[in-house]
């Protein structure tokens, strides 16, 4: 099994829809989430931290559920400029930090 | 955030030679690691830049292949070296600036090997 996974999609969704991706992880012992936006030829650009209780920026909600070991991102009334691939993040961190990155999602907003 | 900067943006090498990445950031920072991204696939750590010591490996990274320097708390290098096609990727450092762990990306190197 990965370490992480994640549906590598293309999910193809008209604009104004509310889409949801999920990733989930392997090592109980991961501590810190993240989900990256990444552009086509760009780098990764953190879009934002997942807590445990939850947040909330804008269109954009992040869940993490460690019971079930998923991490969650919703993107409600999709725009044309949320084309992009969604990279889902975990983090082991003691005395060596050990991050793994998911395959990452591809998202198309359709006009 | 971080201002991060890598040179080159991108070079076209024959097999054989080495290439040296240069990372620079804008302010120190705690951690800075070097990743690769081959086509179509996600983010390898390859390696965590160490201030003052020999850099952290991953699993299927050596020092004689990859090394890297941290001459200081805002820069580093990575030298790809005796290249093959297969090391054709591009390459991205990323720095973290607190205990948050939230990684700020350099714009990469796009290295292409002949």
């Amino acid at each position: 099994r990965k370490e992480v996974e994640q549906d590598p999609g293309p999910f193809n969704v008209p604009e104004g829809a509310t889409v949801a991706f999920n990733c989930t992880y392997s090592n109980s012992a991961s501590q810190s989430f993240f989900w990256y936006r990444q552009d086509c030829r760009k780098e990764p650009k953190l879009l934002m931290s997942v807590y445990s209780s939850g947040n909330e920026d804008g269109r954009f909600t992040a869940q993490l559920n460690r019971a079930s070991q998923y991490i969650s991102l919703l993107i409600r009334d999709s725009k044309l400029s949320d084309s992009a691939t969604y990279l889902c993040v975990v983090n082991v961190i003691g005395g060596y930090q050990k991050v793994t990155f998911g395959i990452g999602t591809k998202l198309q907003v359709i006009p | 955030s971080a201002v991060i900067s890598q040179k080159p943006s991108r070079d076209i090498c024959q097999r054989g030679t080495s290439l040296t990445i240069q990372c620079q950031v804008d302010s120190q920072v705690t951690m800075m690691f070097w990743y690769r991204q081959q086509p179509g696939q996600s983010l390898t750590l390859i390696a965590t830049a160490n201030q003052g010591s020999e850099a952290t490996y991953e699993s299927g990274f050596v020092i004689d292949k990859f090394p890297i320097s941290r001459p200081n708390l805002t820069f580093s290098t990575l030298t790809v070296s005796n290249m093959s096609p297969e090391d054709s990727s591009i390459y991205l450092c990323s720095v973290v600036r607190d205990r948050a762990y939230e990684q700020y990306f350099g714009p990469g190197t796009r290295l292409t090997v002949t």
